[in-house]
């Protein structure tokens, strides 16, 4: 079956640029069908969506975030990754990569199963 | 962007209450509305879709109601795996995607 995995340094400067690749496993990012989505949630606290991108690299992101967000991917090594610029420690977070299917019009049955970044000097 | 808003936040119940959660959206998101149950350390796992349909695997006391800007969520018997987080999310056409703000199941 298709899973998701989060990788990427666990600790970022700030004002640095935080970098994170999530690995689909067991499928095809490029069959279509999905939007690849980041979603991170601050300690302790609810669920932030970021964004997402789907096929033929189109992308959207959450507004409040726009400005220094980046989601890409690589469908030669089945991934996708997410740039955040310019972070602060209110960027500290788990973050989680996860599948959305608009045929299915379900929200996400598929999660990795997150990584926590923090952003400190 | 469509605001979601969860009551309450926390829920204190025993096991075999019948507890509901409440979600209202800020506009009408028709029936694009996801349930997800998280307990601590793990990601969301998804209950529910397009506010009723019983995501697979899902235990049948768990059940979903609702349209428009008013959903619920409801637990017909509170058993032991059932404390956790739970969240609504929006998924209408248009992005942004928005959860509320989650509501704590605890034990009374």
């Amino acid at each position: 079956q298709v899973q998701l995995q989060e990788s990427g340094p666990g600790l970022v400067k700030p004002s640095q640029t935080l970098s994170l690749t999530c690995t689909v496993s067991g499928g095809s990012i490029s069959s279509g069908g999905y939007y690849w989505s980041w979603i991170r949630q601050h300690p302790g606290k609810g669920l932030e969506w970021i964004g997402y991108i789907y096929y033929s690299g189109s992308t959207y992101y959450n507004p409040s975030l726009k400005s220094r967000v980046t989601i890409s991917e690589d469908t030669s090594k089945n991934q996708f990754s997410l740039k955040l610029s310019s972070v602060t420690a209110a960027d500290t977070a788990v973050y989680y990569c996860a599948r959305e299917d608009y045929y299915d019009s379900s929200g996400y049955r598929l999660w990795g199963q997150g990584t926590l970044v923090t952003v400190s000097s | 962007d469509i605001q979601m808003t969860q009551s309450p936040s926390t829920l204190s119940a025993s096991v075999g209450d019948r507890v509901t959660i409440t979600c209202r959206a800020s506009q009408s998101i028709s029936s694009w509305l996801a349930w997800y149950q998280q307990k601590p350390g793990k990601a969301p796992k998804l209950l529910m879709y397009q506010a009723s349909s019983l995501e697979s695997g899902v235990p049948s006391r768990f059940s979903g109601r609702g349209s428009g800007t008013e959903f619920t969520l409801t637990i017909s018997s509170l058993q032991p795996d059932d404390f956790a987080t739970y969240y609504c999310q929006q998924y209408n056409s248009s992005p942004p995607r928005t959860f509320g703000q989650g509501t704590k199941v605890e034990i009374k």
